[in-house]
């Protein structure tokens, strides 16, 4: 079985440029997890998706930072226009439907995003 | 709310010796509770976790945790460290019922082991 895909894995910009990240899940899996992972932090859940509906955004700032999955499927995270503290990695998770909370998350690489 | 709290950010152990990492939870209802293992430029990787029914749990690597309701504690062990241990360690929880079952993570803990 493919684990969750992630690109670029390493990207450099600078502040006030855009960038996107790309995340391809699991095959059959429903739910997909974008999280932020600051360096010396555990990571940071920024939106969850439940087939091409969001569950839960509560943590994405609106204001720089979008997400969508179209055709429920993969996953595309664009942060404009990107901040120094938007360093981090970016990490793409999946998860099946049944069991729900008892359920794994299957994590992708990682994007590690650096903002110059 | 739900938060973890990992003791230590920087554990280190002689290869051979026993591991143990700590983790306290906070959750107002039955948390499930996690923990991963991070490598170096890697995502993380499931190495066990506690849902319901028997309170010790046995993972991948030789690993387990002991679930403690009365100590909110989930703490990793494995009995003899390997070279092969050494990486980032995240404890998380989440819980039952309606919501989103997003998973709140702790801080990690890095684990060195010396030969």
């Amino acid at each position: 079985e493919a684990g969750v895909a992630q690109s670029p894995r390493y990207k450099i910009i600078e502040k006030r440029q855009s960038v996107a990240f790309w995340c391809n899940p699991i095959s059959g899996h429903a739910t997909l997890y974008w999280y932020q992972q600051i360096l010396g932090q555990g990571p940071k859940l920024l939106i969850q998706f439940q087939n091409n509906g969001v569950v839960d955004d509560s943590q994405l700032p609106k204001d720089r930072f979008s997400a969508e999955r179209l055709k429920g499927v993969d996953s595309t995270l664009k942060i404009q226009p990107a901040k120094l503290e938007d360093s981090a990695v970016y990490l793409c998770a999946s998860s099946s439907l049944r069991g729900q909370g008892g359920n794994e998350q299957f994590f992708g690489p990682g994007t590690r995003l650096t903002v110059l | 709310a739900q938060s973890v709290t990992q003791l230590g950010s920087h554990v280190s152990v002689s290869e051979g010796a026993l591991v143990l990492l700590r983790c306290n939870y906070s959750s107002s209802v039955p948390p499930y509770l996690f923990w991963y293992v991070q490598y170096p430029n890697q995502g993380l990787q499931l190495l066990l976790k506690y849902t319901t029914g028997a309170t010790l749990v046995k993972g991948i690597n030789g690993f387990e945790a002991e679930f403690k309701k009365s100590e909110t504690s989930f703490h990793l062990t494995k009995p003899s460290a390997h070279m092969s241990d050494a990486a980032e360690y995240f404890c998380a929880v989440t819980h039952s019922g309606a919501g989103s079952y997003q998973l709140t993570f702790g801080k990690g803990t890095k684990l060195s082991v010396i030969p």
